[in-house]
């Protein structure tokens, strides 16, 4: 079964750094590359950055380049995000998903990862 | 940076049809794909490349464009249908756009 599992909830408070995981399995990692999209709470989809596992190359939203980094371990088969220093802003759900090479829709997506900023 | 434009708000009665809207400018609606997304729950893919639905989706779930406005349009509304639907766009070099969401209410 081709899926994206993500690491768990957290509970930050500002300032602190944190990496969030996701992990694919089913399917060959390097060939299908990772987006990540935040949902603020009540709010819609934001498209945040991709990444080419097979050569960790990314295409971050210049409206998150500079505050969030995007890399991945083809290794471990797992894509991350990483904050060196969080805002409240920051609290909101981000998903993974993977985009599929010929039809460039984002066919498989993770469970989602909580992450709650505050002081 | 384009936009993609989707009413916020959408309703039909349960048996009944209902059509959602993603204007933005052409070049941007030519691959678009929706996803449905209930609360509490990741997006699913319903539709890519404007028309074709993956494996598994009802053929209730159908997609369209003309001029510069793709369309989602659900056809014999179930209560399960109840969910917001987004659409992207693929706008090259790995990059996406989404719509700001539309809240289909099953009446």
């Amino acid at each position: 079964e081709v899926q994206l599992v993500q690491s768990g909830a957290e509970l930050k408070k500002p300032g602190e750094s944190l990496r969030i995981s996701c992990k694919g399995s089913g399917y060959s990692f390097v060939t299908h590359w990772i987006t990540w999209v935040r949902q603020m709470p009540g709010r819609g989809l934001e498209w945040m950055g991709t990444i080419d596992p097979g050569e960790s190359y990314t295409n971050p939203s210049p409206s998150f380049q500079g505050h969030v980094t995007i890399s991945a371990d083809k290794s471990i088969t797992t894509a991350y995000l990483q904050w060196s220093s969080l805002k409240a802003s920051d609290t909101a759900m981000y998903y993974c998903a993977r985009l599929s090479p010929t039809t460039r829709a984002l066919d498989v997506w993770g469970q989602g990862t909580t992450v709650t900023v505050s002081s | 940076q384009s936009a993609l434009t989707q009413p916020p708000s959408a309703s039909g009665s349960l048996g009944q049809s209902v059509t959602i809207s993603c204007t933005g400018a052409s070049s941007d609606v030519g691959g678009v794909s929706w996803y449905q997304q209930h609360p509490g729950k990741a997006p699913k893919l319903m539709i890519y490349e404007v028309t074709k639905r993956p494996s598994g989706v009802p053929d209730r779930f159908s997609g369209s464009k003309s001029g510069n406005t793709a369309s989602l349009t659900v056809s014999g509304l179930q209560a399960e249908d109840e969910a917001d639907y987004y659409c992207s766009s693929y706008v090259g070099s790995n990059k996406f756009l989404f719509g700001g969401g539309t809240n289909l209410t099953v009446l």
